[in-house]
């Protein structure tokens, strides 16, 4: 079974620019969960879609923003690129919140895209 | 104060030993509890689950104590291969969603 996928690995940009960054779930599963990890920081919580819909959404600015299609996969758009954007971007999926409605189902990660500003 | 805070470490130690990582949440409706395992520079692994009467697996067992509302893991008897980052996920219920919020993590090196 093919995990979760993210693509590209690595992505330079400069101050300014805007990036967009690509993310596939394990099949089967439609919730997609994007976090920053900056260096030497804990994982941030970006964004969540469950089954294409927005449910909640981390402490940051609006230039971050994403969406999730009607295949489950989903894009992280990042505007204004600010040098202190620079980090790893990791997705991750589940189930749905409704076949996991008591919560405890845990979240499978793809590999990351590492945004680097210059 | 984080809503997870974990020791940083790291913690050194030699092969065969015994470690210990703690972890407190400060929300009390904090509903499941994870350990995650993180190599430099990969992506975070699921460990294991943490249930409210404790469960082992293999060389690792985790524990929860909610009116504490602190979750620990113990690994015995190190090996090279555990040297890694260890996270402590809670996940949060609110407004009927989830939430996962992620400690900073604890970093372990075991060594010869």
């Amino acid at each position: 079974e093919a995990g979760v996928t993210q693509s590209p690995t690595h992505l330079i940009k400069t101050r300014g620019q805007q990036a967009t960054l690509r993310c596939s779930p394990i099949s089967g599963h439609t919730s997609v969960y994007w976090y920053q990890q900056a260096l030497g920081l804990g994982l941030q919580f970006l964004l969540w879609y469950d089954e294409g819909e927005e449910r909640n959404r981390g402490n940051f600015p609006p230039r971050f923003s994403g969406r999730q299609f009607p295949n489950y996969s989903s894009e992280l758009n990042v505007n204004a690129l600010e040098l202190e954007d620079s980090a790893l971007y990791l997705c991750a999926s589940s189930l749905a919140l409704r076949q996991t409605p008591n919560s405890n189902q845990p979240q499978h990660f793809g590999d990351g895209t590492r945004l680097s500003i210059l | 104060r984080k809503e997870v805070e974990q020791d940083p470490g790291p913690f050194n130690v030699p092969e065969g030993a015994t470690v210990a990582f703690n972890c407190t949440y400060s929300n009390s409706a904090s509903q499941s509890f994870f350990w995650y395992r993180q190599d430099c520079r990969k992506e975070p692994k699921l460990l294991m689950s943490v249930y409210s009467s404790g469960n082992e697996d293999g060389r690792f067992t985790a524990q929860l104590n909610r009116a504490s509302q602190y979750i620990s893991l113990l690994i015995r008897d190190s090996k090279l291969s555990d040297s890694a980052t260890y996270l402590c996920v809670v996940n949060l219920r609110s407004g009927g969603y989830n939430k996962l919020i992620f400690g900073a993590g604890t970093r372990l090196a075991v060594h010869p």
